[in-house]
């Protein structure tokens, strides 16, 4: 499957404790994006990539979460002292940058996390 | 401020049926516009895009800036569109195209 995907699928964790999400693009994608989906709603951007340097971050990003993309590659979403409204889906997406803006981007499986 | 709006939680129609899934949106620049779809245990694809002006599984959309609408149309629903449908607006950030989506319409055909 040479689609985005992300680890783990499931987190099930304690209010207070830490989490890291990991997504790995397309590898040829130069451009990644973080969303979050709670129920009822559409996903909503967090953060967004081109190679390693992190280009946007949304309000929703509050400071216990921070986004990394160390070679320009895989990202991980690190979560700290995770409160139950942490409990979502977290998408991540990737696409190429052409001379489109706009080029597609395309989805991971998603990770949901459970906050107790 | 980017917005979308999905005015309809739920659609349920008989299969042979028309399809319209409403979408407004709300943007001051030059809109793009996008509808991406996600059937049962599926990830989130991207059905079309209105600057292609292409026709996906039969489904169109037509951008109406006066109305800042984009609504999708399927003359005759089949069984296989039943899925979850997401109106969606891209925005330019330091060159990058984040998603602005709305909250979604499941479409349910029934027999």
């Amino acid at each position: 499957d040479t689609g985005v995907s992300q680890d783990p699928r499931h987190k099930i964790t304690k209010r207070g404790q830490n989490v890291t999400f990991r997504c790995d693009p397309i590898s040829e994608h130069n451009r990644l994006y973080w969303y979050r989906q709670t129920l009822g709603q559409g996903p909503e951007f967090l953060t967004y990539f081109q190679n390693e340097a992190q280009l946007e971050k949304s309000r929703l990003l509050s400071d216990r979460f921070s986004a990394e993309r160390p070679k320009g590659s895989f990202s991980t979403l690190e979560i700290q002292r995770t409160e139950q409204g942490d409990s979502a889906m977290y998408l991540c997406a990737s696409s190429t940058r052409g001379a489109d803006s706009y080029n597609e981007q395309f989805f991971g499986p998603g990770t949901r996390l459970t906050v107790l | 401020a980017q917005r979308v709006t999905q005015p309809e939680k739920l659609l349920s129609v008989f299969k042979g049926a028309p399809v319209e899934l409403k979408c407004n949106y709300s943007y001051s620049g030059s809109p793009e516009l996008f509808w991406y779809v996600q059937y049962s245990r599926q990830r989130l694809q991207l059905l079309l895009r209105h600057i292609s002006r292409e026709s996906i599984k039969g489904f169109t959309a037509d951008l109406n800036k006066g109305e800042t609408s984009f609504h999708l149309k399927k003359p005759f629903a089949q069984e296989e569109d039943s899925a979850m449908y997401y109106c969606a607006l891209g925005g330019l950030t330091g060159g990058g195209n984040k998603l602005t989506f709305g909250t979604g319409t499941q479409l349910k055909v029934e027999l």
